[in-house]
């Protein structure tokens, strides 16, 4: 079974810019979470998605957006970027159950640079 | 809320030595427990899990066991390697606010030398 995958790997940008980045689940999981990563705040929650809705969301401005698509692919948008949004950010799928038990499976990341 | 407290790092070990990467977790009703290793320039990768208290999670020689009376999940290994040198999250999931969230800790950073 392929696993999750992401792409682009790699991304520079400059301030102001906007970016979308794309996630694709393994098949059959239906939850997609995706996840920051910087060295000063370690790993931090964006948001998640279950069946095109999102279901859960984390402590970020409004710049940061997302949205999954009927094939559970998804794909998050930052607008009007800032340099503390470089960061490697993280996509995490799994079967999507409200259970305990569902483990989250990670794709390789992108890695963001906001110059 | 639900959070997850690891040991600072970095750790830094000789190649067969034995590792303890210490975690705690705060967490309401049953949360299931994880540990991931994140190799440098990588993604996360599921190392073991364990769902239930007294559970004992294993893989690649790294084991963990569910301790629901000391809340903890410690990570061991009798023998370390230099290919282990990464960085370890330990991870519950659980209800949180009526959703069922994945928590992480800060994670622990080892290096192995030879």
């Amino acid at each position: 079974k392929a696993g999750v995958t992401q792409t682009p790997r790699y991304l520079i940008k400059t301030r102001g810019q906007q970016v979308t980045l794309s996630c694709s689940p393994i098949s059959g999981h239906r939850s997609v979470s995706w996840y920051q990563q910087t060295p000063g705040q370690g790993l931090q929650f964006l948001f998640e998605y279950f069946s095109e809705t999102q279901r859960n969301k984390g402590n970020f401005p409004g710049r940061f957006s997302g949205r999954q698509f009927s094939n559970s692919r998804s794909e998050m948008n930052v607008s009007t970027l800032e340099l503390g949004d470089s960061a490697l950010y993280l996509c995490a799928s799994s079967l999507g159950q409200y259970s305990s038990t569902d483990t989250q499976y990670f794709g390789p990341g992108t890695r963001l640079t906001v110059l | 809320g639900n959070s997850v407290t690891q040991m600072e790092g970095p750790v830094t070990l000789s190649e067969e030595a034995f590792l303890t990467i210490n975690c705690t977790y705060t967490a309401t009703g049953y949360p299931s427990l994880f540990w991931y290793v994140q190799y440098p320039g990588e993604g996360l990768q599921l190392l073991l899990k364990a769902t239930k208290a007294d559970d004992k999670g294993s893989n690649k020689g790294f084991e963990a066991t569910y301790r629901k009376e000391t809340t903890s999940f410690h990570l061991e290994k009798g023998s370390v390697q230099v290919s282990d040198s990464a960085v370890y999250f330990c991870a519950l999931s659980g209800s949180s606010g009526g959703y069922q969230k994945v928590t992480f800790g800060t994670g622990t950073k080892l290096q192995v030398i030879p």
